[in-house]
């Protein structure tokens, strides 16, 4: 079975409101990262979150990691339409398989 | 520099027959991946190496086959294809997963298994 399971499948949102996603996990990992799908297209990286981190920052983009509950939220402020896309979460368990959730496609209303 | 090619793009074959998707890269990354994208699914993990002739298997292996021989190359091989394959298959590397890095895309191979 996958490692991350997104939440929520869908987000429909006004453009300048934020979006909150989330992604929960079944094992213990090394780190958790965030990648964007445009549709029709490969995956590009967001961001990195260590294990031993619980928040990290980057643009309009903030991860937090809670390793006890095994879940991961990425925020993204102030959504503009270029943000729609598909949202993946992956994780590392420390083997080098890096396995993806099932993703949050997100829609940004102008 | 194009980063990661994978052909062909797009790909209609019959029920049974055997097809090989194509993956090259320029960067010389020690890991690559193969990943299906399904609706529904997400993601899955096919193969993935770590080197030139070292290969494991990933979450749903069961019908392909995979060989690195080189470095660059990562070829995916439907031995015999079924409809349950058609899907959007992605070679992917990471120059060192140990520490983090950042996973490559390319821009996948969309095939349908008639």
């Amino acid at each position: 079975s996958q490692q991350g399971e997104e939440d929520p499948q869908a987000l429909s949102i006004q453009e300048g409101e934020n979006a909150t996603m989330n992604c929960s996990y079944k094992t213990s990992i090394n780190n958790l990262q965030w990648y964007r799908q445009n549709s029709g297209r490969g995956l590009v990286h967001l961001i990195l979150i260590r294990s031993n981190e619980r928040e990290k920052h980057s643009g309009r983009l903030r991860v937090t990691l809670d390793t006890s509950k095994k879940s991961s939220s990425l925020l993204i402020t102030a959504s503009r339409a270029a943000d729609t896309a598909s949202y993946f979460c992956a994780t590392d368990e420390g083997t080098y398989k890096y396995i993806f959730g099932t993703g949050t496609r997100l829609k940004v209303l102008a | 520099d194009a980063g990661i090619t994978q052909s062909p793009r797009y790909k209609i074959t019959e029920t049974g027959r055997q097809v090989t998707l194509m993956c090259h890269q320029t960067w010389s990354h020690s890991y690559m991946f193969w990943y299906r994208q399904d609706l529904g699914h997400g993601l899955r993990l096919i193969y993935y190496s770590a080197a030139a002739d070292i290969t494991d298997k990933g979450e749903v292996p069961d019908g392909y086959v995979v060989s690195r021989s080189k470095t660059e190359n990562f070829p995916l091989t439907l031995e015999s294809a079924t409809r349950s394959q058609t899907s959007v298959y992605f070679c992917a590397t990471n120059p060192s997963p140990g520490q983090g890095n950042t996973i490559y895309f390319g821009e996948g191979s969309w095939l349908t298994v008639v």
